[in-house]
């Protein structure tokens, strides 16, 4: 069964808004990552955050972790068209395990 | 350098036929992964190889499934007596270090089974 949880399924916003996702996950982590996938390609690493961490930044993206919730959010600033597509977020637990992506957020941004 | 690459990219089969599905890690990464996506989920996870450790097969849903990794670098993925379920998309990903951190991943190769 699959570890994350992304809402909402699907997103649709005009460019220059922000986007916010959000990751609930059911077991302890070492690390939470999100990654972003488009249309019939491979997924891109955006960011990892560890499990003492509660937030990161990366250029127009900002990450939040709450452990004590089991839940993760990534905001996307200011919007583009190019940032369409779907957002997974992905977690290990500690030890040598494999990640365990949620079903993913798509996001339409609008022009 | 060059990425993670997998080939084909796109492989129509007939059900109960077998498929060989192939990966090319970032050279130097150690750790190797398959992951399964069906149309509209999220990623399943299938096979990790580490080094010259065992390989983690608790992803794999069926002895139909397996998978080498020769040399410590190219993974070939095996699919035998194909079944309309197995078609999804088939995603490789690479790692430099042992424990999950960032992962790079191949384009994928879709699978369809008539």
């Amino acid at each position: 069964s699959q570890q994350g949880e992304e809402d909402p399924q699907a997103l649709s916003i005009q460019e220059g808004e922000n986007a916010t996702m959000n990751c609930s996950y059911k077991t302890s982590i070492n690390n939470l990552q999100w990654y972003r996938q488009n249309s019939g390609r491979g997924l891109v690493h955006l960011i990892l955050i560890r499990s003492n961490e509660r937030e990161k930044h990366s250029g127009r993206l900002r990450v939040t972790l709450d452990t004590s919730k089991k839940s993760s959010s990534l905001l996307i600033t200011a919007s583009r068209a190019a940032d369409t597509a779907s957002y997974f977020c992905a977690t290990d637990t500690s030890g040598n395990t494999p990640l365990v992506f949620g079903k993913g957020t798509r996001l339409s941004v609008i022009a | 350098g060059a990425g993670v690459s997998q080939s084909p990219s796109n492989k129509v089969t007939e059900k109960g036929k077998d498929v060989e599905l192939r990966c090319d890690p970032i050279s130097g990464h150690t750790a190797l992964y398959w992951y399964r996506q069906s149309l509209g989920q999220g990623l399943e996870f299938l096979i990790y190889f580490q080094g010259n450790s065992a390989p983690d097969k608790s992803g794999l849903p069926s002895d139909r499934f397996s998978a080498e990794r020769t040399g410590g670098s190219v993974s070939t993925l095996t699919i035998q007596r194909t079944q309309q379920e197995d078609s999804a998309v088939y995603l490789c990903a690479s790692s430099p270090r042992a424990t999950p951190t960032e992962q790079f991943f191949g384009p994928g190769t879709r699978l369809t089974v008539l």
